[in-house]
């Protein structure tokens, strides 16, 4: 059975530090990947997603970006982070055209 | 006019009614819908999918879609307090973007 991994839990980082969120996805080949944040009381925003190694789509321009170094593996970073970058952060994995599923997130409090 | 549309505000219901969520999408190329389930501070977790038009039926609950109309719709019937949660609506469109809705709020009231 597929799974999908995301770490950390929760995090709490300065204005102006670097971010690194990583998901992993068992027991699949070749799945789409999604990276959303969530505001408080919000609905998802999509940032990114990617349908192979190094095919990065951005959905909102801003400071983060995102990495697939391998078949299931995304990344998503920032050099510098804002106070408007905390939120709910969560990888999605899915085949093409199927149903999605995702991590346990990330919540993300920048002070 | 939003990718995916989620209007109504929280909804009570009490304990046994029937819950109906409504979302609206604007892309008439969109081929696949989700409902998503969402308790506080978890991740959403999928409940129902559906690709045709028609009804499809899962336990206790059924999702509606017309495309037609660009309409999809959940009711969760036999409501219980174990439903309260927020409910998202997806979109996958032809480019496998995976759009949401808001999210609608159910609270079931014992």
């Amino acid at each position: 059975s597929q799974t999908i991994h995301q770490w950390p839990a929760t995090l709490v980082q300065p204005v102006g530090s670097p971010l690194s969120l990583e998901c992993t996805v068992e027991g699949t080949s070749n799945p789409n990947l999604y990276w959303y944040r969530q505001a408080a009381g919000r609905g998802l925003q999509l940032l990114f997603y990617s349908v192979g190694i190094g095919q990065i789509s951005s959905e909102v321009p801003q400071n983060l970006s995102a990495s697939r170094p391998q078949d299931r593996q995304f990344i998503l970073s920032s050099k510098k982070l804002l106070l408007s970058d905390s939120g709910f952060y969560l990888c999605a994995w899915s085949l093409k055209g199927g149903e999605a599923f995702f991590g346990q997130g990330t919540r993300l409090t920048v002070v | 006019q939003k990718e995916v549309e989620q209007n109504s505000g929280p909804l009570s219901v009490p304990e046994g009614a029937i819950a109906s969520l409504n979302c609206t999408y604007s892309d008439r190329v969109s081929q696949s819908f989700f409902w998503y389930r969402q308790y506080s501070g978890k991740s959403p977790e999928l409940i129902m999918s559906i690709y045709s038009n028609g009804d499809k039926e899962d336990g206790r609950f059924t999702a509606q879609l017309n495309k037609a109309s660009q309409y999809v719709s959940l009711l969760i019937r036999d409501s219980q307090p174990s439903d309260s949660a927020t409910y998202l609506c997806a979109v996958r469109k032809g480019n496998n973007r995976l759009a949401f809705g808001k999210g609608n709020q159910v609270v079931v009231i014992p």
